[in-house]
């Protein structure tokens, strides 16, 4: 069965610093890997996906990820916090058992960005 | 483009009543997703439709849910009758098929007393 594990449910950062959210994966095929964002009050938006086409993926915001099948890693990285970037994230990936059809997700990382 | 629909954004109500979700997926969408969202258990996917059929509903937590798409812009979530552990935030979503992403809606907070 596919799982993701995002490490560290609460990531601090100061604005203007690296962000580095980490997913793993447990996948025996090739896999298909996303991001998603969540706002206070709001419902998940799409940041990125990776598809097999290329392993660093751009995504919205400036936000971008790599995909490394040796680490079973795909983890998200922002060169420079913004406050606004504070929300939570959330990696998934297409489950294989309902033939790629509905997603499984980790647990969240809520990012909190200071002055 | 509108997204995903769902109504109503709030819903606050006593135990015992019937609730009644509703969602409306985006166009041309053939597959939706009903998940929860608490603090405990995280996101959990309740039921999916292909072309208004329900695929799986593995993920329902009891009978007392029950879910309906009667056509392919409309679904329903039903609880009958409610319980305060049914308190949760409700998301629908709807995609255009396998390994693609989902477009979620922003969600109906349920609160039942």
């Amino acid at each position: 069965a596919q799982s993701v594990t995002q490490l560290g449910s609460h990531v601090s950062v100061s604005e203007g610093a690296l962000v580095l959210l980490r997913c793993n994966y447990s996948s025996s095929v090739p896999p298909y890997l996303f991001w998603y964002v969540q706002y206070p009050n709001q419902g998940l938006q799409l940041l990125l996906k990776y598809t097999s086409a290329a392993t660093l993926v751009k995504g919205i915001n400036g936000f971008e990820a790599e995909f490394k099948k040796s680490e079973t890693s795909f983890h998200l990285t922002k060169p420079s916090a913004h406050m606004s970037d504070a929300a939570e994230y959330f990696c998934a990936v297409s489950d294989l058992r309902s033939g790629y059809s509905t997603l499984t997700f980790g647990k969240g990382t809520m990012l909190l960005v200071s002055p | 483009d509108a997204g995903v629909i769902q109504s109503p954004r709030h819903e606050v109500t006593e135990m015992g009543q019937e609730v009644t979700l509703r969602c409306k997926p985006i166009s041309g969408h053939d597959y939706l997703f009903w998940y929860r969202q608490t603090m405990m258990r995280g996101l959990e996917l309740l039921i999916y439709f292909n072309n208004n059929v329900p695929i799986d509903d593995s993920g329902m937590p009891e009978d007392r849910f029950s879910a309906k798409m009667p056509n392919a812009s409309f679904s329903t979530l039903k609880i009958q009758p409610s319980e305060p552990r049914d308190s949760a935030v409700y998301f629908c979503a709807s995609n255009s098929g396998p390994n693609q992403p989902q477009h979620f809606g922003d969600g109906t907070r349920l609160s039942i007393l």
